[in-house]
């Protein structure tokens, strides 16, 4: 079975800092790695994944998150944070061959950007 | 934006009625899924369709129906709503090779 964690519910950045939100994993086999984003009233919009290749992964809106096979893990970054990246951000995972290619969400990480 | 539609967006209904909420895309994907999201559960998979008079059972499948009977059009049917189905429903699309899922606006049920 695949799973996914996110371990911070909440995460508060002053504008301009480094912003990190934290994703760990868990499948069977080979993953497939994504980031999504929500605004509010919104449905989720696809900000990066990860499918094979560079562990570094570069996405929409200057996000980048880096493929950690030991760890197994899946942190999204941005280096200099924006106060209109509040929003809620979710990680998922796939496994390679899941039947049906299911995603698995982790239960989301709210970001507030201080100005 | 995914040419993805949901309707209603919003609804409000009594407990026991029979609810039907539609996905509709443009993309001519193979793959539609329907989501619930509830706080701190993230989001769950309800059902998914994999083509046309093709699905499966997702992790919360109790208390719903699908059905696709046209590549564009998948409906999520809950055959009589209780209190528990009070959620934001979202779809998602993916095309053949199916590595990413796009997702629709959502609709916001309410079960009184």
């Amino acid at each position: 079975a695949q799973s996914v964690a996110q371990p911070e519910d909440q995460v508060n950045v002053a504008e301009g800092n480094p912003l990190t939100v934290k994703c760990t994993y868990s499948v069977s086999g080979n993953p497939y790695l994504f980031w999504y984003v929500q605004y509010p009233n919104r449905g989720l919009q696809f900000l990066l994944k990860y499918i094979t290749g560079d562990n570094l992964v570069k996405g929409s809106y200057g996000f980048e998150a880096e493929f950690n096979k030991s760890q197994t893990s899946f942190h999204l970054k941005k280096p200099s944070a924006l106060v209109s990246d509040s929003a809620l951000y979710f990680c998922a995972v796939r496994e390679i061959q899941a039947a049906g290619n299911k995603l698995t969400f982790g239960g989301g990480t709210r970001v507030l950007v201080k100005p | 934006d995914a040419g993805i539609t949901q309707s209603p967006r919003h609804k409000v209904t009594e407990t026991g009625t029979p609810v039907t909420l539609r996905c509709h895309q443009t993309e001519n994907h193979r793959y539609m899924y329907w989501y619930r999201q509830d706080p701190g559960h993230g989001l769950r998979l309800i059902h998914y369709s994999y083509g046309v008079k093709d699905t499966d059972k997702g992790e919360v499948s109790d208390g719903y129906s699908v059905s696709r009977s046209k590549t564009e059009d998948f409906l999520l049917t809950l055959e009589s709503a209780t209190s528990s189905q009070t959620s934001v429903y979202f779809c998602a699309i993916s095309d053949h090779r199916a590595d990413t899922q796009y997702f629709g606006p959502g609709t916001r049920l309410t079960v009184l």
